[in-house]
């Protein structure tokens, strides 16, 4: 079974300021590893993804992440904060399984950019 | 926009009725996969579908069936339908039955009455 914690289902930053959101899967083998952003009545959108080679990844708007197997974390990081940025931030995990794709989200982090 | 078409945007009924949410995937895109996003339960993954057939089953009440037409396009239907199965309903789909991107579209939101 596979699991995604994300710490903090809220965090509020000032503009200009870093952001980081937590994010922790259990899986029993090697994972495929995504963050997705859902702005207000909107879909979720793909940030990143993380499947096999460089841990330190890049995404869409300025986000990164950085694989780290030892500590089973994938956090999400801009340096600067826009208040543009602010949404709803997920964790999600999948795996190759005999049976299928599924992602197992986290349960989210809200982020509040103040001017 | 993601490519990924759900109809209706919002969908109001009562208690014990039955409902079809209907979603169209991405060109060239051949799974389709369907999450119930609630408040108390988070987003969950109902049941994946690659090119017609049923792929993976995840925490979908046996109220709820769906399927996959040979136009790609997939439906999803709920029934008996209970005030606890108001949420957000998304679909999503990927090229192919491996891990990788998954697209949702902007998802239909249930309300029971």
């Amino acid at each position: 079974a596979q699991s995604v914690t994300q710490l903090g289902s809220h965090v509020s930053v000032s503009e200009g300021a870093l952001v980081l959101l937590r994010c922790n899967y259990s899986s029993s083998v090697p994972p495929y590893l995504f963050w997705y952003v859902q702005y207000p009545n909107q879909g979720l959108q793909l940030l990143l993804k993380y499947t096999t080679g460089a841990t330190l990844v890049k995404g869409i708007n300025g986000f990164e992440a950085e694989f780290k197997k030892s500590e089973t974390s994938f956090h999400l990081t801009k340096p600067s904060a826009h208040m543009s940025d602010a949404a709803e931030y997920f964790c999600a995990v999948s795996r190759q399984e005999a049976a299928g794709n599924k992602l197992t989200f986290g349960g989210g982090t809200r982020v509040l950019v103040k001017p | 926009d993601s490519g990924v078409t759900q109809t209706p945007k919002h969908l109001i009924t009562a208690t014990g009725q039955r409902v079809t949410l209907r979603c169209s995937p991405r060109s060239g895109d051949l799974s389709v996969y369907w999450y119930q996003q609630s408040l108390d339960q988070g987003l969950q993954f109902l049941i994946q579908y690659y090119n017609g057939e049923e792929r993976a089953k995840g925490n979908i009440l046996e109220r709820f069936s769906a399927q996959q037409f040979p136009d790609l396009h997939s439906e999803l239907n709920l029934s008996s339908l209970e005030l606890g199965d108001s949420a957000l309903y998304f679909c999503a789909s990927s090229v192919g039955q491996d891990p990788d991107i998954q697209y949702f579209g902007a998802g239909t939101r249930l309300s029971v009455l």
